[in-house]
């Protein structure tokens, strides 16, 4: 069975700062590695996905799967980035398409 | 184009009543799902469905849920009766799985909020 751990409920930092998003999984295959993101009063939304390999709103991720990380990333913090963001892996065969979540990380950027 | 749509929005109940959530997904998604998020976790998973067939219900408490595609576009997830650790946030999403650059994307819905009193 597949799992996603973000070892990190809450994380602060200060506009301007860099960001690190801390997300590892386990699973024995070939996943497919997500992040998605609730900003307040909005529905939950992909930000981006491993397979992409694009940069969205100034964020990165990059599947390390030695490490089994896929940590999201980004140099210089915003105001605006504060939201939930949650990890999220699709496996592969009968269970594709089926997300299994991290437990998320609330996200705040003080001014 | 129109995203997910679900309600009611908010929904009180007393534990052993019944309810029942709608779910209308993206037009032409053919792969719809409902989560159920508690307070302070990621979303789980109850049920996937492939049209109108149910692809993984494995973690859909079956005693008390029951959900259903007719005519494979929207989808009701029902709990009867009701227990007071239902209260969540069930959450609708949809997706194509078809190939293409949204192909295993999904999109949410704006949830409805269960609370069991």
């Amino acid at each position: 069975a597949q799992r996603v751990t973000q070892p990190e409920k809450l994380l602060s930092v200060f506009k301007g700062a860099p960001v690190e998003l801390k997300c590892n999984y386990s699973y024995s295959g070939s996943p497919e590695l997500f992040w998605y993101v609730q900003y307040s009063r909005q529905r939950l939304q992909l930000l981006l996905r491993h397979i992409s390999r694009e940069s969205i709103k100034g964020f990165t991720a990059d599947l390390n799967k030695g490490e089994t990380s896929f940590h999201l990333k980004k140099p210089f913090a915003q105001e605006e980035d504060s939201a939930m963001y949650y990890c999220a892996l699709s496996a592969g065969g009968t269970s594709y398409g089926k997300l299994t979540f991290g437990q998320g990380t609330i996200l705040t950027v003080h001014p | 184009e129109a995203g997910v749509a679900q309600s009611p929005r908010y929904k009180i109940i007393e534990k052993r009543q019944s309810v029942a959530f709608w779910c209308n997904p993206i037009s032409g998604h053919a792969t719809l799902y409902w989560y159920q998020q508690i307070l302070g976790q990621g979303p789980k998973l109850l049920i996937q469905f492939q049209n109108n067939g149910v692809v993984d219900d494995s973690q859909l408490p079956k005693d008390r849920f029951s959900a259903e595609r007719l005519k494979g576009v929207d989808s009701t997830l029902k709990i009867q009766p009701a227990k007071l650790e239902d209260s969540a946030v069930y959450l609708c999403a949809s997706s194509s799985l078809r190939s293409g650059k949204a192909k295993n994307i999904q999109y949410f819905g704006a949830g409805t909020r269960l609370s069991v009193l």
